[in-house]
C-alpha cells in the first residue's frame, strides 16, 4: 500500500546525543515536510524539501538537520543543540505541481532521558 | 503571515448530536483548506480537502464548508458517535514560491462524544 512510514515509533535520547528519525514515502511525492507537535501549541514546521538535494528551514529549524538524497526519504536529525527535543514528530508529503492533499505518517515520539 | 484559529478548543457532547467545528484564517488567498483527524498518539488522517473554488465538500457524516471572503471554514459532523472522539485540525497551505505546500495549522478542537 502507498503511504508514509516513520520509524521508530518511540525514541529515547540521552543528553548530548544526536538521534535520527526516519521518514520514507512510496507515494512518488516530490515535497516532504517535518513538523513538531507539542501540547497546546499545534504543529510547527521544522524543515521541508521540494526536490531531491534541496531543503529549506521552517519556523523552528534550530537544533535540527535534514538531508534529501533520495526522493523517497527525508530523515530528520535532532542534534544536541536542540535544548528541548521532547515532542511528537510528524512527517508529511504532497505531490509537486498542484496544491492537493497532504499525507502524514504515524509519527515518532521522542523523549529525552 | 497566515494565522489559523480553531474554536472551540474542546467540545464534549452526548452521542447522536450534530455538531459544528470552526476554523478561521487571516489571509483569504488560499488554494484549499484541509481538515484532519488525530487520535491520541497517532498521526494525522485527512478527512476532507476543500478547494478554494468549492463552497462545500462531503464525506459520509462529515460536511466541510468554506467561505474564503470571510476567512472561515466549518466542519459539520452529523449524528456524532463515540468513535468520532479525537482532535480535529484544520490547515491551509502556502502557495507558490519557496514555501510551496507549507501548511499552517490551527491548534485543534478536542472532541469527546460520550455514550
Amino acid at each position: 500500500d502507498g503511504g508514509i512510514t516513520q520509524s521508530p515509533k518511540y525514541l529515547f535520547r540521552k543528553e548530548g546525543q544526536n538521534v535520527t528519525l526516519s521518514c520514507e514515502q512510496n507515494l512518488n511525492h516530490d515535497a516532504m515536510y517535518w513538523y513538531r507537535q507539542d501540547p497546546g501549541q499545534g504543529l510547527r514546521l521544522i524543515y521541508y524539501s521540494q526536490i531531491v538535494n534541496d531543503f529549506q528551514k521552517g519556523d523552528i529549524a534550530e537544533g535540527y538537520s535534514v538531508s534529501r538524497e533520495k526522493k523517497e526519504s527525508f530523515p530528520l536529525t535532532v542534534t544536541s543543540a536542540q535544548k528541548n527535543p521532547t515532542a511528537f514528530y510528524l512527517c508529511a508529503s504532497i505531490p509537486r505541481g498542484q496544491i492537493t492533499e497532504a499525507f502524514f505518517g504515524q509519527g515518532t515520539r521522542l523523549t529525552v532521558v | 503571515k497566515q494565522e489559523v484559529t480553531q474554536i472551540p478548543a474542546a467540545l464534549s457532547v452526548p452521542e447522536g448530536e450534530n455538531l459544528v467545528l470552526n476554523c478561521s484564517f487571516t489571509d483569504s488567498a488560499i488554494y484549499n483548506l484541509q481538515w484532519f483527524r488525530q487520535d491520541p498518539g497517532k498521526g494525522l488522517t485527512s478527512l476532507l480537502l476543500i478547494q478554494s473554488s468549492q463552497r462545500e465538500q462531503t464525506s459520509g457524516r462529515l460536511n466541510a464548508s468554506l467561505d474564503k471572503s470571510s476567512g472561515r471554514s466549518t466542519l459539520y459532523i452529523a449524528a456524532s458517535q463515540p468513535g468520532d472522539s479525537a482532535t480535529y485540525l484544520c490547515a491551509v497551505p502556502n502557495a507558490g514560491g519557496t514555501s510551496y505546500g507549507k501548511l499552517t495549522f490551527g491548534q485543534g478542537t478536542i472532541l469527546t462524544v460520550h455514550p
